[in-house]
């Protein structure tokens, strides 16, 4: 499975777009990329994914290079309710058989 | 669409007790995974299922029991509770080829004291 590297927290202002920056430079041709949130006390939530050049739902878009070496998640006029700690994952696009691997996430604060 | 049911929400053991984490989904999914949560830290794979009658460890499955007789439960026992198995599980299951990846309960809260 590819390792994927991404900031450890950020901080942001209500309304203002916030971008997530994930590494993972080992990624296999057929794995995708995928982020979740999670909140406090909750289970993580599917957010958004991708394979290549980008892609956007309601919630976010998400930006891949042509060397899908890394991503980046775009939330755009973040509010409150958008802190919590989002994760990077790369695998299979069902998120694999033998389940997932998560790391440490980014927590993101965004304050008023 | 209930989605992914995990039951209790909370539990208490003293060390060495039994019990079971229950989890039930209602999608058809082929897959089925546990997770523990500890504070500050990133989810960690315990046991995954690709279907009934096949499980398989994942990264931390000392301690742990899983058991898939059907398609639509995947129950994780613990066999002789111990402190450090104290943290938050959470089950999880998806589809070959989902695009909405994998879908999570919302938890259940064990301590063990």
């Amino acid at each position: 499975l590819a390792k994927t590297t991404q900031p450890i927290s950020m901080d942001s202002y209500e309304g203002q777009e916030v971008n997530i920056t994930c590494s993972h430079n080992n990624i296999a041709t057929n794995d995708y990329i995928t982020w979740y949130q999670q909140f406090p006390s909750q289970g993580p939530r599917f957010i958004i994914q991708g394979y290549k050049t980008k892609v956007t739902n309601e919630v976010a878009s998400l930006f891949i290079p042509a060397d899908r070496k890394s991503s980046t998640l775009s939330l755009p006029r973040v509010s409150l309710s958008d802190t919590a700690v989002y994760y990077c994952l790369v695998g299979d696009s069902g998120g694999g058989a033998d389940g997932l691997t998560f790391g440490k996430g980014t927590h993101l604060i965004i304050q008023p | 669409n209930a989605g992914v049911t995990q039951t209790p929400k909370f539990q208490v053991l003293k060390t060495g007790q039994s019990m079971t984490l229950q989890c039930a989904q209602d999608m058809n999914h082929e897959y089925m995974s546990w997770y523990r949560q500890d504070p500050g830290m990133g989810l960690r794979l315990i046991h995954y299922s690709v279907g009934a009658g096949i499980t398989d460890q994942g990264e931390v499955p000392n301690g742990y029991n899983v058991s898939r007789s059907t398609t639509e439960d995947f129950p994780l026992r613990l066999l002789s509770a111990a402190p450090s198995q104290t943290s938050v599980y959470f089950c999880a299951s998806s589809s070959t080829g989902d695009r909405h990846g994998y879908t999570f309960g919302s938890g259940t809260r064990l301590t063990v004291v």
